[in-house]
């Protein structure tokens, strides 16, 4: 099962772009890189999802690297509500669901 | 808007307790899991099912059961709670393929006494 790596914490100032990095050396072909938030005291909220190519919604964009070792996920102009714990994970099935520990963003004003 | 929905938010029992904790979703949706939150420790999948009456173990299933009687209901159940098990749980449901966006409930934290 391919794990993934992520810093622990990152501090971002409102209004800029936030950058947070995801390491999954061992991912195989057929897994996806998920993201998903947790802000304080609710559930985790679905952000994200990619396979190969980078991916844009109305909440971020995913690049993934070509040899789909790491991504890289974008949050292009930061609010304080985006202040969560941010998590990446990969996914073949749902036997292989593991969230980690994630990287707390804080949003600074 | 779609909706899971958690029995408790605050729930506190004593060791060897039954405990029950129940997820409903109002998608339709055939999948749900029940996952433990510990810090330090992320979310891990304690059980899934993707249909009525089926269930699967996920990577810590020792010491919970859960139960799908109806699509829409999904049931952790503690038979003897002991104070390791004293911890956020989190109910989700997706629709498709394993993958598919997960939606979560607002979480149950349990504290066995």
């Amino acid at each position: 099962d391919a794990k993934t790596t992520q810093p622990p914490s990152m501090d971002c100032a409102e209004g800029r772009a936030a950058n947070l990095p995801c390491n999954h050396s061992t991912i195989s072909g057929n897994e996806y890189v998920y993201w998903y938030r947790q802000i304080h005291s609710q559930g985790p909220q679905y952000i994200i999802h990619g396979l190969k190519n980078n991916e844009t919604n109305e909440m971020a964009s995913l690049i993934i690297t070509e040899d789909r070792k790491s991504s890289t996920l974008i949050l292009p102009h930061a609010t304080l509500r985006d202040t969560a714990v941010y998590y990446c994970i990969v996914i073949t099935g749902a036997n292989n669901l593991f969230f980690g520990t994630g990287t707390r963003l804080t949003v600074i004003p | 808007d779609v909706k899971v929905t958690q029995s408790s938010r605050y729930l506190v029992k004593r060791t060897g307790e039954k405990v029950f904790l129940e997820c409903v979703q109002d998608m339709d949706h055939e999948n749900m899991f029940w996952y433990r939150q510990d810090p330090g420790l992320g979310l891990r999948l304690i059980y899934f099912s993707y249909d009525v009456k089926m269930k699967e173990k996920g990577d810590i299933p020792e010491g919970y059961s859960v139960s799908r009687e109806k699509k829409e209901r999904f049931s952790l159940i503690l038979e003897s709670a002991s104070t390791n098990q004293t911890s956020m749980y989190l109910c989700a449901s997706s629709f498709g393929p394993w993958g598919d966006e997960q939606f979560f409930g607002p979480g149950t934290r349990l504290t066995v006494l």
